[in-house]
């Protein structure tokens, strides 16, 4: 099973700064098979990203991905205040899919 | 735009089973596969299986192996996740997600079911 660790836990920063979030992963994983995830409280989660760097339906251009075998970034150039949330990464090159622990963006 | 309604929130004893379904709007269901995810409360996501509803075609995780199953229905356009033998630790929501690209199950989750919140309590 491919582990997932991101870093940090958790993430202080005010809106308008920029946010640099971190997946590792414990074996190479194709860059198409990775996606990222923002999850609200008491809602489900919504894909940002897909393909490592592509993002999905309606998602705004401040989001962006990057990355390549085992290290993967998401970035969020300025945050805005409805982005602080708990964001996901996610593998499915490997059986079983897995997902990351999730990082925390906090005000 | 393709919605998924899960069904409601289920409390089960220890030992039992429990059938989550979830539902989806529009006409393309039978082509993405609809996985199901769970998250305990507090904790992350962890992806438990899924199906290409066109073909039958399941992929569970391991850790499940055995006790999940998951069925769908061409003719309502629902998914249906089996979890038996409950214990305590299965006490999560439980949420469907539908496969981005057509026919894999392995790929990006772009659309997701609310969710539905399963409590395991003797």
């Amino acid at each position: 099973e491919i582990v997932l660790t991101q870093s940090p836990g958790t993430l202080s920063l005010s809106p308008g700064e920029r946010a640099t979030l971190s997946c590792r992963a414990s074996q190479s994983v194709s860059a198409s098979y990775l996606a990222w995830y923002q999850q609200k409280p008491g809602q489900a989660p919504r894909l940002l990203i897909y393909g490592a760097s592509s993002r999905a339906t309606g998602i705004p251009d401040r989001f962006s991905g990057s990355g390549s075998g085992t290290d993967f970034t998401l970035t969020i150039s300025r945050l805005e205040p409805e982005d602080f949330a708990v964001y996901y990464c996610q593998q499915f090159g490997g059986s079983p899919g897995t997902f990351g622990q999730g990082t925390k963006l906090e005000i | 735009q393709v919605q998924l309604v899960q069904s409601g929130a289920e409390v089960k004893k220890p030992g039992s089973s429990v059938k989550v379904s979830c539902k989806s709007s529009g006409d393309t269901f039978s082509y993405y596969a609809i996985n199901w995810v769970r998250q305990a409360p507090g904790q992350g996501l962890e992806w438990m299986g899924g199906i290409i509803p066109i073909f039958g075609t399941t992929e569970y995780a391991q850790k499940f192996q055995g006790r999940v199953t998951i069925t769908a229905d061409d003719s309502t356009a629902t998914a249906y996740m089996d979890l038996s033998t409950l214990r305590s630790e299965d006490t999560a929501v439980y949420y469907c997600a539908k496969s981005r690209i057509v026919a894999s199950i392995t790929d990006a989750f772009d659309i997701w079911g609310q969710g539905t919140m399963v409590t395991v309590s003797s």
